[in-house]
């Protein structure tokens, strides 16, 4: 069983740049979410994806966009990166027939935006 | 108030001792607890759901007091390879837009175990 992969793992951005990150859920989980820890700080929900479309998403701009494919692979889009934007994005992944909310972690893209 | 909030910490213990870690949250309607543990630089994993009757898992046990909206997590016989944060985790109810998977997460309490 592979577990939740994501890329790239570190990224160096500037203001007012975009930036795709990428997240292959574990097998068997069709959820996904993202979320973004910032330095000394826990993570903070972002949105999640189910069947290819956001059904919740937290206190996080426009500019903060995703998508969901059909095999349940992810994408996080940030458009015009702002400093306070550089954080560890963090990729989750759940299936909703078995404890949705029991989630597994990917080891993160480390964004930082100059 | 935040909705979670944790011991700012860090603990520094030597091994072999029993360390409490506290957490409270504001959403009386919480559905869900968790205690995650996030290694340096790594990406949060579960340790342990908290349920209300209380659990133990090894050294580990986690207590919710509902009425109290207050979480707990025991560490007794402390190890080295314990030093990690430890991260409260309140899932809210599920009325929040479909969104099952929103995990409230407390900013952690940095535990340091020593030789």
């Amino acid at each position: 069983e592979t577990g939740v992969t994501q890329s790239p793992t570190h990224l160096i951005k500037t203001r007012g740049q975009q930036v795709t990150l990428r997240c292959s859920s574990q097998s068997g989980h069709n959820t996904v979410s993202w979320y973004q820890q910032a330095l000394g700080q826990g993570p903070q929900f972002i949105f999640q994806y189910y069947r290819e479309e956001e059904n919740g998403r937290g206190n996080f701009p426009p500019r903060f966009s995703g998508l969901q494919f059909p095999n349940y692979s992810s994408e996080l889009n940030v458009n015009a990166l702002e400093l306070d934007d550089s954080a560890l994005y963090l990729c989750a992944s759940s299936s909703i027939s078995s404890g949705a909310n029991v989630l597994t972690f990917g080891a993160g893209s480390r964004l930082t935006v100059l | 108030r935040k909705e979670v909030e944790q011991d700012p910490g860090p603990f520094n213990v030597p091994e072999g001792a029993t360390v409490a870690f506290n957490c409270t949250y504001s959403n009386s309607a919480s559905q869900s607890f968790f205690w995650y543990r996030q290694d340096c630089r790594k990406e949060p994993k579960l340790l342990m759901s908290v349920y209300s009757s209380g659990n133990e898992d090894g050294r580990f046990t986690a207590q919710l007091n509902r009425a109290s909206q207050y979480i707990s997590l025991l560490i007794r016989d402390s190890k080295l390879s314990d030093s990690a944060t430890y991260l409260c985790v309140v899932n809210p109810p599920m009325n929040y837009g479909g969104a099952t998977n929103k995990l409230i997460f407390g900013t952690g309490t940095l535990l340091a175990v020593q030789p």
